[in-house]
């Protein structure tokens, strides 16, 4: 079957670096998906990976790994306006989005 | 960017009433608009993937009698919850694909949808 794990909740400290892990299992595979979903709010598109490696953007940073179905999103400089659930979502061979149930960023002053 | 328009943002009806949830896209056209359901503390649940002129494909375990999907623009999709019930009480997000984003999706603002 198809699915995505990542942690339920985390916390961090205000300008601290946090990662955030997700794993993967999907019949085929077209790319990771990273959404920063604030309570009440709809996701919004943080990044994409479809290539092995690191994609650097300001202070978000998202790590692909194919042959280990493994992601991460890294947060540098946290902010308070970062505390969000971020949602982990692949897509299969069907060009479906298989989406995980998120991670509570939890960000402390 | 890519941007969907989702009304109404809050609705409260009454249980066995209908209720319209409409999403517009402002500045392409969408041929496809995929809606989602998502309960508290819970992952994004794909309900269904409406296609502009024909009929709208419903994952399992979605009543298609129940959630109505009509899209009969190229530019709107709309969502009807019928006969509603206090378990239908969710937020409903729609989504379609952003053509700025490889393979990406850009999303409504969502609408809470609460049955009393």
């Amino acid at each position: 079957g198809q699915n995505i794990d990542q942690p339920t909740e985390m916390t961090a400290t205000e300008g601290a670096i946090v990662q955030i892990n997700c794993t993967y299992q999907t019949s085929g595979f077209n790319g990771l998906f990273w959404y920063q979903q604030h309570a009440g709010e709809a996701p919004t598109f943080l990044s994409y990976n479809v290539l092995d490696g690191l994609e650097e953007k300001g202070r978000f940073s998202s790590f692909l790994s194919r042959s280990k179905g493994y992601s991460y999103l890294l947060l540098k400089e946290l902010q308070m306006k970062d505390s969000a659930s971020y949602l982990c979502a692949a897509m299969d061979s069907n060009y479906q989005l298989i989406w995980g149930a998120g991670t509570k960023l939890i960000i402390k002053p | 960017g890519a941007v969907v328009s989702q009304h109404p943002s809050r609705v409260i009806c009454k249980s066995g009433t209908s209720v319209k949830i409409e999403c517009r896209s402002l500045d392409f056209q969408a041929t496809t608009m995929f809606w989602y359901r998502q309960f508290p503390k819970q992952s994004l649940m794909l309900m269904a993937t409406s296609n502009e002129g024909s009929k709208a494909t419903y994952e399992q375990g979605v009543e298609k009698d129940k959630f109505l999907i009509n899209h009969a623009s190229l530019t709107l999709s709309t969502l009807t919850v019928t006969s509603a019930h206090p378990e239908d009480s969710s937020f409903y997000i729609c989504s379609a694909p952003d053509r700025e984003v490889s393979y990406g999706y850009t999303f409504g603002s969502g609408t809470r949808l609460t049955v009393v």
